[in-house]
């Protein structure tokens, strides 16, 4: 069964520092892809980034990039330079590249809060 | 472009009560999905629709759940006899289609609460 870890319930970071956001998969399908997104306070869930299995490169998505080891299973979200607005919760999730299972499997999420 | 669309957005009912709760995907997207989002179980899948084909409903916590997708657009999901454990935010996503690499895309959720 696939499963999504992330081990982080919450972090603050100094206004304008990186931040790393750890999160761990397991699964047995050989594709697969990787999702992050980010839930304000107001409740709507916003799509960050996205990591195909086979991708050669880690992704990049303005201030987010994805550190993407496969041999460890992990897929850490960075985000550079952070900002007053980036304080929320973070899902990463996974689903099965073309298996029957057309939903995502969600991490537990880690908030992160930007300090001033 | 419009981004996929619940109503309503806040819903207060009696348990014993059912409720309906709609979801307006992005236009042109083929797949929806229904997720469930409370304090103790996080994010949980509960069905999703793809095209014209039988939906998976085995996310769906019992029979009082159902949900049905009607012309391939809205989709409206039911929950009969309320009980106070279905209190959560219940979040609808669309994707152009459902493939792997698809990007599910999420609306701003119903947040229901049973008395």
């Amino acid at each position: 069964a696939q499963k999504i870890t992330q081990t982080q319930p919450g972090m603050f970071v100094q206004e304008k520092e990186a931040v790393t956001l750890d999160c761990t998969y397991d699964t047995s399908d050989p594709s697969y892809g990787l999702f992050w997104y980010k839930q304000p306070s107001s409740g709507e869930m916003i799509f960050l980034i996205y990591q195909g299995s086979y991708d050669q490169q880690n992704a990049t998505e303005g201030r987010y990039s994805l550190n993407f080891q496969k041999a460890r299973k992990s897929a850490n979200l960075v985000i550079s330079a952070s900002q007053l607005g980036d304080s929320a919760m973070y899902f990463c999730a996974m689903r099965g590249r073309g298996g029957s299972q057309g939903n995502l499997i969600f991490g537990k999420g880690t908030k992160l809060s930007v300090k001033p | 472009g419009a981004g996929v669309s619940q109503s309503p957005s806040n819903k207060v009912t009696e348990k014993g009560k059912d409720v309906e709760l709609r979801c307006d995907p992005i236009s042109g997207h083929t797949a929806l999905y229904w997720y469930r989002q409370s304090l103790g179980q996080g994010l949980e899948f509960l069905i999703y629709f793809q095209g014209n084909s039988a939906p998976d409903k085995s996310g769906l916590p019992s029979d009082r759940f159902s949900a049905e997708r009607t012309g391939g657009s809205v989709s409206t999901l039911t929950i009969q006899r309320t009980q106070q454990e279905d209190s959560a935010v219940y979040l609808c996503a669309s994707s152009l289609r459902d493939g792997g690499t698809d990007t599910q895309y999420f609306g701003p959720g119903t947040r229901l609460t049973v008395l």
